[in-house]
């Protein structure tokens, strides 16, 4: 079944670690966004990339890092810059642009221990 | 700076019609109107997405005017599956980067 995989669901970070996100589409999609969530609040945009081997910051980048070596894959490390990094972080994937639609995994929820 | 302008919340009765409005006054020309919903601790989820014409899929309808600066999602008969927070959201910088407001937070009563 196609589809994006996050993982894990749950994450805990203790002060000072870097952790990285894992998301991985099956749908041959070529671009993948990465989004933070806050409680009550809509989606910000960290990362997006349109292509292998190209990324471009969004609104929020400070303190992450993205890596897009295949297609299919677009983990997303949140690193110990990052002072407030509990939240809901959502990735998306689509064939395009504006005209085509996103498809979202379930989030990992992350934790400062 | 580019965002979208949608009322906090909005209430329907079960089996009654939804209307849920939009504003995007900076949309471009060429950037697609896309509409999505999300569940308690779930990714969002596609509703429908359009350019300038009216459209219609099983979930929805998607009325956009004619000068493009916003947009009204269509539930044509709410049910209690219906409550979600709703998105409208369209790509900034040639389509790329996409913009999410804070969306509308729809109860369906029974």
């Amino acid at each position: 079944d196609g589809g994006i995989t996050q993982s894990p669901k749950y994450l805990f970070r203790k002060e000072g670690q870097n952790v990285t996100l894992s998301c991985e589409q099956n749908l041959n999609h070529d671009a993948m966004y990465w989004y933070r969530q806050d409680p009550g609040q809509g989606l910000r945009l960290i990362y997006y990339s349109q292509i292998v081997n190209d990324f471009q910051k969004g609104d929020i980048a400070e303190g992450y890092s993205v890596s897009r070596e295949k297609k299919e894959s677009f983990p997303l490390t949140v690193t110990s810059a990052q002072k407030n990094p509990t939240a809901f972080y959502l990735c998306a994937s689509s064939s395009g642009p504006s005209n085509q639609p996103q498809h979202f995994g379930d989030g990992t929820r992350l934790s400062i221990l | 700076d580019a965002k979208t302008t949608q009322p906090n919340s909005m209430e329907s009765n079960e089996e009654e019609p939804v209307h849920l409005p939009c504003n995007h006054s900076t949309i471009s020309g060429t950037d697609y109107i896309h509409w999505y919903r999300q569940l308690p601790s779930q990714g969002p989820e596609y509703v429908i997405h359009g350019l300038t014409s009216n459209v219609n899929n099983r979930m929805a309808s998607l009325a956009i005017a004619e000068d493009r600066k916003s947009s009204t999602l269509i539930l044509h008969r709410a049910t209690l599956r219906d409550a979600a927070v709703y998105y409208c959201t369209f790509g900034d910088n040639y389509g790329q980067n996409f913009v999410f407001g804070p969306g509308t937070r729809l109860s369906v009563l029974p």
